[in-house]
């Protein structure tokens, strides 16, 4: 088993839709998670973090998570052409490693 | 504020040499972790120092080899090249375990 497992897409919605992006992870100890977006040819951007159970919200995004079921989640609200992107789920256990999943790939289509 | 600065970005290199590359962290960052990003494998963990130690290491061959200096600024090293070694390499800053990474440009690899 994979310690992060994330569904590789692509994942295409329409413009003004919301983008729904999921990650499981196999540490039960995992402390910290996290999303980052990585463009084409660039490299990985960290655009959200989230400690506890719940949801965190932050402009259009908001990630959620479930440390029981071992589940981290990234919303995108009024999702733009410029989202269009890998998102990548990270998780960082007491290991001082962080751990990536493969990436979904989202289109995001005008 | 200055970000994750990694050189060289390119790099061409034949098999059985050796590469070094350079990270230089973010002003008070302790924490540098090295990624090799490929298309097939995705980021793997490649290792992490802090305070000039290091802490943990991935999965990789003893080829791969790294060390931080007092400045905070980190070095990886790649011996005796082989073509599977074609890669872009990431270097990743951030304060301390649990916090978030800044990503560095990368260097690409290509071993020929």
């Amino acid at each position: 088993q994979k310690e992060v497992e994330q569904n590789s897409g692509p994942l295409s919605v329409p413009e003004g839709a919301i983008a729904s992006l999921n990650c499981t992870y196999s540490d039960r100890v995992s402390q910290s998670f996290f999303w980052y977006r990585q463009y084409s040819g660039k490299s990985p951007e960290l655009i959200m973090s989230i400690y506890s159970n719940g949801d965190k919200e932050d402009g259009r995004f908001t990630a959620q998570l479930n440390k029981a079921s071992q589940y981290v989640s990234l919303l995108i609200r009024d999702s733009q052409p410029s989202d269009s992107a890998t998102y990548l789920c990270a998780v960082n256990s007491n290991n001082n490693d962080m751990r990536f999943g493969a990436g979904t790939r989202l289109t995001v289509k005008p | 504020k200055a970000g994750v600065t990694q050189t060289p970005r390119y790099l061409i290199k034949t098999r059985g040499q050796q590469v070094t590359l350079s990270c230089s962290p973010i002003s008070g960052h302790r924490s540098v972790s090295w990624y090799q990003q490929t298309p097939g494998q995705g980021l793997q963990f490649l290792f992490e120092y802090f305070s000039e130690t290091q802490r943990n290491k991935g999965n990789f061959p003893g080829r791969f080899s790294g060390r931080q200096f007092s400045n905070s600024r980190s070095e990886m090293n790649v011996s005796t090249l082989e073509l599977g070694d074609s890669a872009l390499y990431l270097c990743a800053s951030s304060l301390d375990v649990g916090y978030g990474y800044t990503f560095g440009s990368g260097t690409r690899l290509t071993v020929v």
